[in-house]
């Protein structure tokens, strides 16, 4: 059974960059899109973005100046970095795995999430 | 303002069936195929529903799911306590050209 764990400072300051991990159980992440997702208290689900292994990335537009996601192989673990966070990017974090299925895909497998905090 | 409409707040009694709507444009439902995903309180989203209709392994046949135009639907027969929970609609947005979510719909079982 695939499982995925984020891992990471659960408090960041203003202005600096928020690192996560995202490590991958029972399965290889050389295959399929993983991907990025948060949800700030009491709010709705909010789409970061996703990478495949080549390298191929769509984050959201949103984000994208601050975004980087990454991947190292040889852990089974990919990674999250947003840069120049404020107290709009405190949100639990989760880790999803992103299966294609025809012309479109969903989000089969998650993690547990992680909650960050953006405060001095 | 989420992209993809869904009402705020659904109830209904143990045992019934409740539809939950979800509408979109051409951009996003009307060209690309809806998810459903549950998310129980305290707890991680689940996918109940991919390819606008099918079920993943393991999820009760009391979910179901339909598309018509830039609309889509979940319908939950049945009802039980245990399906409390807040449900989101997903899908491609060829416009916006990202994953967009609807803003939940928080369901209540009497």
């Amino acid at each position: 059974q695939l499982q995925l764990q984020e891992s990471g400072p659960g408090l960041v300051k203003p202005s600096e960059t928020l690192s996560l991990t995202c490590s991958v159980s029972g399965g290889s992440i050389s295959t399929y899109y993983w991907s990025w997702i948060r949800q700030a208290a009491g709010k709705g689900l909010e789409w970061i973005g996703r990478f495949y292994i080549t390298g191929s990335t769509n984050y959201n537009p949103s984000l994208k100046s601050r975004v980087t996601m990454s991947v190292d192989t040889s852990k089974n673990h990919f990674s999250l970095k947003l840069s120049s966070v404020t107290a709009a990017d405190t949100a639990v974090y989760y880790c999803a795995r992103y299966t294609h299925y025809y012309d479109s895909g969903y989000f089969d497998y998650w993690g547990q999430g992680i909650l960050v905090t953006v405060s001095s | 303002q989420s992209v993809l409409t869904q009402p705020p707040s659904i109830s209904e009694a143990p045992g019934q069936r409740v539809t939950i709507s979800c509408s979109g444009s051409t951009s996003n439902i009307g060209d690309n195929a809806v998810n459903w995903y549950q998310q129980l309180p305290g707890k991680a989203p689940k996918l109940l529903i991919y390819y606008d209709d099918l079920l993943p392994s393991g999820v009760s046949d009391r979910f179901s799911g339909s598309k018509s135009g830039t609309s889509a639907s979940l319908a939950i027969s049945g009802l039980q306590s245990e399906d409390e929970a807040d449900y989101y609609c997903a899908a491609w947005d060829d416009s916006l050209n990202e994953e967009v979510f609807g803003g939940g719909t928080k369901l209540t079982v009497l």
